[in-house]
């Protein structure tokens, strides 16, 4: 199956706390982001990836860190979560340029405590 | 900033009366905007419903259309005749044709078609 993955569906967890998500595209794409949905539904670009490359890093707290191990993975570390950060995490891919789609995944919900 | 700015929801509509949902945005940073609607329909991931890459056109899917109008910064998405199966949220985006590095969106229509 050709699509976005995301692993976890759903993570609780403490004010404190380090978390992971896991984001696999199996398209063939060459970009990848990671967007932030929270309680209002708006949702931001945190960062953009293009051939393992850092592209967009948009004004997003130090404690966010993106890890690219090749183009098909994108994942987001969050060294210590904050309740401000409970929120739905989209990871998506695309070919890189401006004409293509972008692709999502089911999203990651995060619940900070 | 960049920004998009489209018809607050919830909007609700009965089956077969036409829709019109608002988009409007402002691209400061970027020179050759792409459009794009995306939708999220309940218990399913968001998707591409449509998109135009050059100004003064339309785009179409699903019998939903959207025209690209630089004049008024406007790509209102229409249909004009809805189903229950429509029922979903709808974002408005804007993209940057020299870049593709993101995707700026609105805030999202609820959309609620009855029967």
């Amino acid at each position: 199956e050709t699509a976005v993955f995301q692993t976890p569906n759903y993570h609780v967890t403490q004010v404190g706390n380090e978390v992971s998500f896991n984001c696999k595209q199996t398209l063939g794409h060459d970009t990848m982001y990671w967007y932030k949905q929270d309680s209002k539904k708006l949702l931001k670009i945190m960062f953009s990836y293009n051939n393992k490359q850092l592209i967009v890093n948009e004004t997003v707290p130090r404690r966010f860190s993106p890890q690219s191990s090749d183009k098909a993975h994108l994942n987001l570390r969050i060294k210590s979560v904050e309740p401000e950060d409970s929120a739905v995490y989209l990871c998506a891919s695309s070919y890189w340029g401006g004409a293509y789609e972008q692709y999502f995944g089911p999203g990651t919900r995060l619940t900070v405590l | 900033g960049d920004s998009v700015t489209q018809t607050e929801g919830p909007v609700t509509v009965s089956e077969s009366e036409s829709l019109i949902i608002n988009c409007t945005y402002s691209a400061t940073s970027i020179a050759y905007p792409n459009l794009f609607w995306y939708v999220r329909y309940p218990g399913e991931g968001l998707q591409l419903l449509l998109k135009v890459i050059t100004a003064g056109q339309k785009g179409s899917s699903r019998g939903f259309e959207a025209t690209y109008n630089k004049e008024t910064t406007s790509f209102h998405l229409q249909k004009a005749s809805v189903q229950e199966s429509d029922s979903a949220v709808y974002y408005c985006a804007l993209g940057d044709r020299g870049s593709n590095a993101k995707l700026t969106f609105g805030k999202g229509t609820k959309l609620s078609v009855k029967s």
